[in-house]
């Protein structure tokens, strides 16, 4: 199956500092996400992104589908952006995501 | 106006028991899932539904047995259930056209099993 790297695995950050998730994925793919698991378990949607480049208040996104990876920055982060980041793909007819393993990221105040 | 929910939150029996997990969507899409997420926060598919059509089956044991009433609903039903089956259980829904085809994801229902 399609393969999904994400890095790093665990990330601390000062609250205010900015960063830089990666995901590199292994094959074609017609649909990227981001999802944000806060630490009540919650899954919440950041983006839908199988190509380009989108923004949502302090997090964008790129996807370069033809180099196979995908970016999510988050600026002047916050202790509320701490959780995991999943990255998750899907390849053309296959109905299924495949998730990376997740970077979790810890803001302390 | 909750887009995917799930029920039960929380479900803790004991080994051998049988359990469902519900499952309802109201954006109106086409196709429904069961991801379960284990002990390490890994996620993996278990289930889709296209239509009231089962279009995947992982390698589950048969102990797990989806149904899908209708395209608004996927219920998840496990039988004699094992330790090994606590998890995080997740029901996700898309539209298989469109200009969103993104994967909406429910709550989770985390099973324990004593």
């Amino acid at each position: 199956g399609i393969q999904v790297e994400q890095s790093p695995p665990d990330l601390i950050l000062q609250e205010g500092a900015n960063s830089t998730l990666r995901c590199n994925f292994s094959d074609s793919v017609n649909n990227l996400q981001w999802f944000h698991q806060n630490p009540w378990g919650q899954l919440i949607n950041l983006f839908y992104i199988p190509s380009g480049t989108k923004q949502n208040g302090r997090l964008s996104a790129t996807t370069v589908a033809t180099e196979r990876y995908s970016l999510l920055y988050i600026s002047s982060s916050q202790t509320t952006d701490s959780g995991v980041y999943f990255c998750a793909v899907e390849r053309w007819g296959n109905n299924r995501l495949a998730f990376g393993k997740g970077n979790q990221v810890v803001v302390i105040p | 106006d909750t887009a995917v929910s799930q029920t039960p939150k929380y479900l803790v029996t004991q080994m051998g028991n049988d359990k469902s997990i519900k499952c309802e969507q109201n954006l109106g899409h086409d196709t429904m899932y069961w991801y379960k997420q284990d002990s390490k926060k890994f996620l993996k598919i278990m289930f889709s539904y296209n239509n009231k059509e089962l279009i995947i089956n992982e390698t589950v044991p048969n102990r797990f047995s989806p149904k899908s009433p209708d395209k608004a609903h996927l219920n998840l039903h496990i039988n004699s259930l094992e330790l090994g089956d606590s998890a995080v259980y997740f029901c996700a829904s898309s539209q298989t056209a469109g200009r969103d085809l993104g994967q909406y994801f429910g709550p989770g229902t985390r099973l324990t099993v004593t």
